[in-house]
């Protein structure tokens, strides 16, 4: 049962341009959310993240967007940079629960020069 | 100076026996975590200790223990491997039980052969 969908398994974008990478969830007692972003060989690394109180969280180049009645969040990247190239996780949580992460499958994203 | 160190990062093992994976962190942080990533991609939680004590323990084989001599190391042992058991094992650690902003190992690629 995946409570945590990237329906999205790659994504290639040009240089400079916006990059959206899409995340669904079907607990609705998730009620924080995060990005990772994984290089290979390397494990993922924190990008940023979101609680439930909010629909909108922006550090740098980097906002997520949170929309609670679609159970639908997305990354967005402006604008893109060939060292975004990786493997994007998202993840949610319960801070009513166990506190543990449940992760999505990732979505590689490609940025062409 | 690596935040969280995992040895070894490639371990080709055959079926039956027993292998151990190493886990420290350097961060001072209080939680650590061990998480397998299976042929689908998907993260999922193994093992969580706080303090060096076990707080969560998914349904996992009991030929996988955890063990925490202290709050900076949390190594994993296996018994019996099984071919099932190819993965890729990740170890994290996190300040406190929120499940925000894990720092990862670079992971140990374990095949069972």
């Amino acid at each position: 049962d995946q409570q945590v969908k990237q329906n999205s398994p790659s994504l290639s974008v040009q240089e400079g341009r916006i990059s959206i990478l899409n995340c669904d969830y079907t607990n609705s007692m998730f009620d924080y959310f995060l990005w990772y972003k994984k290089y290979p060989a390397e494990g993922p690394t924190f990008l940023i993240s979101i609680s439930s109180i909010k629909d909108k969280n922006e550090d740098g180049r980097f906002t997520v967007f949170l929309n609670k009645s679609a159970k639908h969040l997305s990354l967005h990247i402006v604008p893109s940079q060939p060292g975004d190239s990786a493997v994007y996780f998202c993840a949610a949580y319960s801070s009513g629960g166990s506190y543990i992460p449940t992760f999505g499958r990732g979505t590689s994203l490609i940025v062409h020069p | 100076d690596t935040a969280v160190s995992q040895t070894p990062k490639y371990l080709v093992t055959q079926m039956g026996n027993d292998k151990s994976i190493k886990c420290e962190q350097n961060l001072g942080h209080d939680t650590m975590y061990w998480y397998k990533q299976d042929s689908k991609k998907f993260l999922k939680i193994m093992f969580s200790y706080n303090n060096k004590e076990l707080i969560i323990n998914e349904t996992v084989p009991n030929r996988f223990s955890p063990k925490s001599p202290d709050k900076a190391h949390l190594n994993l042992h296996i018994n019996s491997l099984e071919l099932g058991d190819s993965a890729v094992y990740f170890c994290a650690s996190s300040q406190d039980r929120t499940g925000r902003g894990y720092t990862f190992g670079s992971g140990t690629r374990l095949t069972v052969v």
